[in-house]
């Protein structure tokens, strides 16, 4: 079975700060993929990223980076130099290939910056 | 990423009556949408998968009588609440798959049955 844990519940932060969000999963699969999504108070999932299973390669696209490490089951996400419209909840998901699985959610982060 | 629409954004109507949800795939033809249900302050668990042209696969602990899913085209699955109470109240959001192994979400319908 699947599981995918963020273990940090709620986060708060300042303004300007780096903040890093958690994200342990589990599975049986060989091949699978990783996500980030971000729900904003509005309630819309907002895609961030995807990650198959044979990339380890970390990722930066502005001010967020992920890191995933296979030898630990790991996909952290941190947003560098955060602001007060990162505030959302942050879920990281995980599915089985091929395209039309399941996803599997974590519990969520809700962060917030101060300002 | 694609778009995906749904309507109503929120409803409240009165306990044993049927409410119906409308998510369409606004650029893109899917064969394949997912229902999921997040009670406040909870993760988002699917409830069902909604197949073009065929029955929907619905998760353990789902009851498919209460919730009925409609795939009539390769751009509108509609998710029925049969009934309702109380208890269904909740945020409903429906994504796409868009073939390339990932899903896309619509805003979201919030249910109040009172």
């Amino acid at each position: 079975a699947q599981k995918v844990t963020q273990a940090q519940t709620e986060i708060s932060v300042v303004e300007k700060e780096d903040v890093t969000l958690d994200c342990v999963y589990e599975t049986r699969d060989t091949t699978y993929y990783l996500f980030w999504y971000k729900q904003p108070p509005s309630g819309e999932l907002v895609f961030l990223i995807r990650r198959n299973s044979f990339d380890e390669q970390n990722e930066i696209s502005g001010r967020y980076s992920w890191n995933f490490q296979k030898s630990t089951s790991s996909f952290n996400f941190t947003i560098t130099a955060s602001q007060v419209v990162d505030s959302a909840v942050y879920f990281c998901a995980l599915s089985e290939a091929p395209s039309g699985s399941r996803l599997t959610f974590g519990e969520g982060t809700q962060l917030t910056v101060n300002p | 990423g694609a778009v995906v629409s749904q309507h109503p954004s929120r409803v409240i109507c009165k306990s044993g009556t049927s409410v119906k949800i409308e998510c369409r795939s606004l650029d893109f033809q899917a064969t394949t949408m997912f229902w999921y249900r997040q009670f406040p302050k909870q993760s988002l668990m699917l409830m069902a998968t909604s197949n073009e042209g065929s029955k929907a696969t619905y998760e353990q602990g789902v009851e498919k009588d209460k919730f009925l899913i409609n795939h009539a085209s390769l751009t509108l699955s509609t998710l029925t609440v049969t009934s309702a109470h109380p208890e269904d109240s909740s945020f409903y959001i429906c994504s796409v798959d868009r073939s390339t192994d990932t899903q896309y979400f619509g805003p979201g319908t919030r249910l109040t049955v009172l």
